[in-house]
């Protein structure tokens, strides 16, 4: 079974400080796609960022970066310089290529940052 | 671009009626997915389709549940008699008709909140 495992359900974060949310997840597909997404308190869900499995170089969205390590099956978000709009739940997910591309979800990570 | 649209928002039924939740992808997208969430929960797939055919319907419970998207319109998410149980935010996400990264990333609406009285 493919499942996503995010192990922190809450962290909280000084503004302007960096924080990490960790991830892992488990296939046994070789091809597949990495997530991380918002939902903010209006429920929206928003892509922040997303990697290639075939890829070894991390991904980077401004203040967001990725930890991308394959053989562990982890993808860490890591948020620079956090802000008070960062104050979201982040689910983390995964698709795997080709067929019928549902995301599998992890159950989040509930972040605050403090001022 | 306009993106993701769902309507209604918010939807109120009590028990035993029937709600129908609508969703139009983004311009240009031609793959549309349905996902529940419910309280404190992270989101569980329900059914993936594209124009006339649901590719996979694997996450749907098996009765009172059912999509349709059709060659002209949005997507329609239907649930017949329902129970305080469905009651949870329904989110449509639609992607491209493209190759590789790009058709694998799924861009949300806003979702539609289901309450059950």
């Amino acid at each position: 079974a493919q499942t996503v495992t995010q192990s922190q359900p809450e962290m909280s974060v000084q503004e302007a400080e960096t924080v990490t949310l960790s991830c892992t997840y488990d296939t046994s597909e070789n091809n597949y796609y990495l997530f991380w997404y918002k939902q903010p308190p209006s429920r929206q869900m928003i892509l922040v960022i997303r990697q290639e499995a075939y890829k070894q170089q991390n991904a980077t969205e401004n203040r967001f970066s990725v930890n991308f390590q394959k053989a562990a099956k982890s993808f860490s978000l890591k948020i620079s310089d956090s802000q008070l709009g960062d104050t979201a739940m982040y689910f983390c997910a995964f698709t795997t290529q080709g067929g019928s591309e549902k995301l599998v979800f992890g159950k989040g990570t509930k972040l605050t940052v403090n001022p | 671009n306009a993106g993701v649209m769902q309507n209604p928002r918010h939807l109120v039924r009590r028990r035993g009626q029937e709600a129908r939740l609508r969703c139009s992808p983004m311009k240009g997208h031609s793959h549309v997915y349905w996902y529940r969430q419910l309280p404190e929960e992270g989101l569980k797939f329900m059914v993936y389709l594209q124009k006339e055919n649901i590719i996979d319907e694997s996450g749907m419970p098996k009765e009172r549940f059912s999509a349709e998207f059709p060659k002209e319109g949005p997507s329609i998410l239907r649930i017949q008699q329902v129970v305080r149980g469905d009651s949870a935010a329904y989110f449509c996400a639609s992607s491209p008709n493209r190759i590789g990264l790009a058709q694998e990333t799924q861009y949300f609406g806003p979702g539609t909140r289901l309450l059950v009285l």
